[in-house]
């Protein structure tokens, strides 16, 4: 069945950087370009941005430019998520989704990323 | 705030039938952009609910339906359940800001 999987939860000094992985599994990994999500305690779902699997092309939200970078490794059908320059708001839970045409479907099952001094 | 506004709550009785707002814009759901419905049980990733409007995946009841008009998409429950009880989040494309937008959220209670 169609899985992703994301790595451990993470705990960050403000200003250092976090990388949160996706592997992905049960289907053609560069078939379908991932998405990023992350959700603020007891906030909604924001979304931070897309890289096409083939081709490694990205689109960031415009909030998180410049801080945000997504990459992958075809070869090992993982997705990655860097966020820089960390900031208490940052903290939160981070989720890799699948761009399917029908929807964001499925997710990871999220990363806490904890911004702590 | 969000580019798409949601009540931050809504509940109802066993059986009942409850009714969700998405109010966007004419730079998004006006636009013909896509809009997409996902439910987050407590403590869970959020799953994919409706799509295209008014289309379920495979697993998710006939109860889950979806509509649009002009620039607002609403999502209906009928014969609520105690399993129902979660936040629902509508989605779709934003032009001006040129990236997926989210509303913020509402919180179903099931009395």
């Amino acid at each position: 069945q169609v899985q992703l999987v994301q790595s451990g939860a993470e705990v960050k000094k403000p200003g250092a950087s976090v990388k949160v992985s996706c592997k992905a599994s049960g289907y053609t990994f560069i078939s379908y370009s991932m998405n990023w999500v992350r959700q603020a305690p007891g906030q909604r779902l924001e979304w931070l941005g897309w890289i096409n699997a083939g081709k490694g092309n990205t689109k960031y939200s415009q909030k998180l430019q410049g801080r945000v970078t997504i990459t992958r490794d075809t070869s090992a059908s993982t997705a990655y998520m860097e966020l820089s320059s960390l900031r208490f708001e940052d903290t939160g839970v981070y989720y890799c989704a699948r761009d399917h045409p029908r929807g964001f479907d499925p997710w990871g099952q999220g990363t806490l990323v904890t911004v702590s001094s | 705030q969000s580019v798409l506004t949601q009540p931050p709550s809504v509940s109802g009785a066993p059986g009942q039938r409850v009714t969700i707002s998405c109010t966007g814009s004419s730079s998004n759901i006006g636009a013909g952009y896509d809009v997409r419905w996902y439910q987050q049980l407590p403590g869970t990733a959020p799953q994919l609910l409706i799509y295209d409007i008014n289309n379920r995946p495979s697993g998710v009841p006939d109860r889950f339906s979806g509509s649009k008009s002009g620039t607002s998409a609403s999502l209906a429950i009928t014969g609520l359940q105690a399993e129902d009880e979660a936040d629902y989040y509508c989605q779709s494309y934003d032009s001006s800001l040129s990236g997926v937008v989210f509303g913020g959220g509402t919180k179903l209670t099931v009395l």
